[in-house]
């Protein structure tokens, strides 16, 4: 098994340019969280996805961030356009029922926009 | 939502056990508790988790009150890769973090 897989790693952008971060999780899980880590303000919870839909995105921070989680396999976060002060730390993770057994996270992506 | 405390920091020595504790006064009597580390620059990590009787593994060991409003992870013997955050989740399963416990390990 290779856990959740995120890409990129890293991403550096411009301001106002579109960045969109991947996410793969774990085969047989029900449930998709992504997360955000600043220094400042910790692990956010931004949206999660129960067997693709998205249950609570009280967490997204403005309209300009959107996720979307088309298949059981894939989801995206895009943020259209980028601000500076969203350089931060993006992490998927993923789980199976209601996470009795834990949660998995990705790597994570190192956004940041200049 | 229940909600946990735990102190924001604690130091050990290499070699010795460390006890991280946890209240969760909140938690209701179904829900699970959970325990992520998350090392530097990484993601977080599972640990451990329990409902009601103390659980080992691998990694650590936890000790759940009786009443269940507190709990203490447990390392047994410190090593210097176990410096990370440790986070007492909530019984959530949104999975909130909170600042967690930055544990620093001397040699």
């Amino acid at each position: 098994d290779a856990g959740v897989i995120q890409s990129p790693r890293h991403e550096v952008t411009e301001m106002g340019q579109e960045v969109t971060l991947r996410c793969k999780p774990i085969s047989g899980h029900d449930y998709l969280f992504w997360y955000r880590q600043t220094m400042m303000r910790g692990l956010e919870l931004l949206i999660y996805f129960n067997n693709n839909v998205p249950i609570d995105d009280s967490g997204m921070p403005e309209d300009r961030f959107s996720a979307k989680m088309p298949n059981a396999s894939f989801s995206t976060l895009k943020i259209q356009p980028s601000e500076p002060r969203d350089s931060a730390v993006y992490f998927c993770a993923s789980s199976a029922d209601r996470g009795e057994r834990g949660y998995t996270f990705g790597s994570g992506t190192r956004l940041t926009v200049v | 939502d229940a909600k946990t405390t735990q102190p924001n920091s604690m130091e050990s020595n290499e070699e010795e056990p460390v006890h991280l504790p946890c209240n969760h006064s909140t938690i209701s009597g179904t829900d699970y508790i959970h325990w992520y580390r998350q090392l530097p620059s990484q993601g977080p990590e599972y640990v451990i988790h329990g409902l009601t009787s103390n659980v080992n593994n691998r990694m650590a060991s936890l000790a759940i009150a009786e009443d269940r409003k507190s709990s203490t992870l447990i390392l047994h013997r410190a090593t210097l890769r176990d410096a990370a955050v440790y986070y007492c989740i909530p019984p959530d399963y949104k999975l909130s973090f909170g600042a967690g416990t930055t544990v620093t390990v001397r040699a």
